[in-house]
Parts: C-alpha cells; sequence; structure tokens
C-alpha cells in the first residue's frame, strides 16, 4: 500500500497565551519521562524532567505534570512566545530498560504574533 | 562543555558509496546513542552502546549499516553501500546514568543526502 508521511499533531496558540502539549506513553514500568525541544534544524534540546514518585514539576514558564494512572504526561508553556515555536517530543524510560527512552511522535507548535 | 560533537554536518552522496558518520560524546558520558529521524518515521534509535560496548542494536535497518566505538570518545555509524532511501538526519546522544536517571544530550545531527 501507499506509505504516509508521519503526521505530526500541531498546535497553534496566540503568543503571550498559555500552551498545553500532550503525550501518552504506554510503558506502565516506566519511571523517568523527559520532554525534548527540537527547533527546525536542530537537534533535541531537554526541557524538564519527572520521576514517577512526583505528579508535578515547575521549571521556568514549563510544568510538567504525570498521571500515571492513565499513562499521560503534559507540558505547559506559560506565556508562550514566538521563540518557543518548535516540535516538542515526550520521552520514557523504564527502570529495567537501561539507558533507552522511548520516544513519542512530537507535536508541533506554532506561535502566532 | 562543547557538547555532543557531530560531523559531517551535511553530506551528499551518491548511491552505492560509503558514508561514514562521526560522533564525540559529552566527557564523561558512558553511554552513546546513535538515532534516524525522517519525516516517515520519525526519531527512530539505531544501536546504543554503553562503556563501549553496543547494547542493543535491533535499530540497525540492515547489514548494510554497522557502528563502533573504538574509544570513550569517538563513535562512527557507517552506510556502505548507501541508497537514496537512506537520506535522514542523524542524530547522536550520550548520557550517564546517575541514580537510574539518565537524560540524552544530542547533537546537532549531519543530514545525509544519498542521489
Amino acid at each position: 500500500g501507499e506509505s504516509v508521511g508521519l503526521h505530526l499533531p500541531t498546535l497553534s496558540v496566540q503568543e503571550g497565551d498559555n500552551s498545553i502539549i500532550n503525550c501518552a506513553y504506554s510503558n506502565s514500568a516506566s519511571d523517568y519521562f523527559i520532554w525534548y525541544k527540537q527547533e527546525s534544524g536542530k537537534g533535541p534540546q531537554f526541557i524538564i524532567d519527572i520521576r514517577s514518585n512526583m505528579d508535578k514539576r515547575q521549571g521556568q514558564r514549563v510544568t510538567v505534570l504525570l498521571n500515571k494512572t492513565v499513562k499521560h504526561l503534559s507540558l505547559q508553556i506559560a506565556a508562550t512566545q514566538p521563540g518557543d515555536s518548535a516540535v516538542y517530543f515526550c520521552a520514557d524510560q523504564g527502570a529495567d530498560a537501561g539507558n533507552m527512552l522511548t520516544f513519542g511522535g512530537g507535536t508541533r507548535l506554532m506561535v502566532k504574533p | 562543555d562543547a557538547g555532543v560533537i557531530q560531523s559531517p554536518r551535511h553530506e551528499v552522496t551518491e548511491m552505492g558509496q560509503e558514508v561514514t558518520l562521526r560522533c564525540k560524546p559529552i566527557s564523561g558520558h558512558n553511554s552513546l546513542f546513535w538515532y534516524r529521524q525522517t519525516m516517515m518515521r520519525g526519531l527512530e534509535l539505531l544501536i546504543y552502546f554503553n562503556n563501549n560496548v553496543p547494547i542493543d542494536d535491533s535499530g540497525m535497518p540492515e547489514d548494510r549499516f554497522s557502528a563502533k566505538m573504538p574509544n570513550a570518545s569517538f563513535s562512527t555509524l557507517k552506510i556502505q553501500p548507501s541508497e537514496p532511501r537512506d537520506s535522514a538526519v542523524y542524530f547522536c546522544a550520550s548520557s550517564t546514568r546517575l541514580g537510574g536517571l539518565s537524560e540524552q544530550y544530542f547533537g546537532p545531527g549531519t543530514r545525509l543526502t544519498v542521489t
């Protein structure tokens, strides 16, 4: 059959608004979660992480929420800026996975000035 | 801290040629990862080394791909012979496992185009 390209979900927000990017993971044994930001032409960059014994962690303008019951992770960006425009990936790691991370498919965030 | 260093940043080659991508991990990191990113398949883990030893190469597409890590500060990913479908951005990442947590630091990537 015909193959199709990876369709990235896109979130479009107005500058200054808050953004929420969601991610679902499948491994109930995962105990560490990371959000990465990838700008065009660059490698993924670490934003924030959270351990499984926490349900919320805050950084500068970013907050990660973890709901282990439904295996859901979200990234909240406050007062979104044009420089936040990028593709955002969540990744998880299980205790039995060595140093390997499992990456989600990514969400494209577009910030309108 | 120079971060993960990859070379070349861009490579254009003809089908059938050998391609070698290079990576220098962050000093002190004991794990190194090679990823491939395409629009079709997203970010895929190809192979993972721990203390210079290949741990998991199940993501390597086929025998045309090989990776080595002769020492803690250098790794190569080789494609021989290259094919147009190998065109992608190849990332190297490194990490150090502390207390069971291991954030990975990515290099800038090598954009490979095979014509």
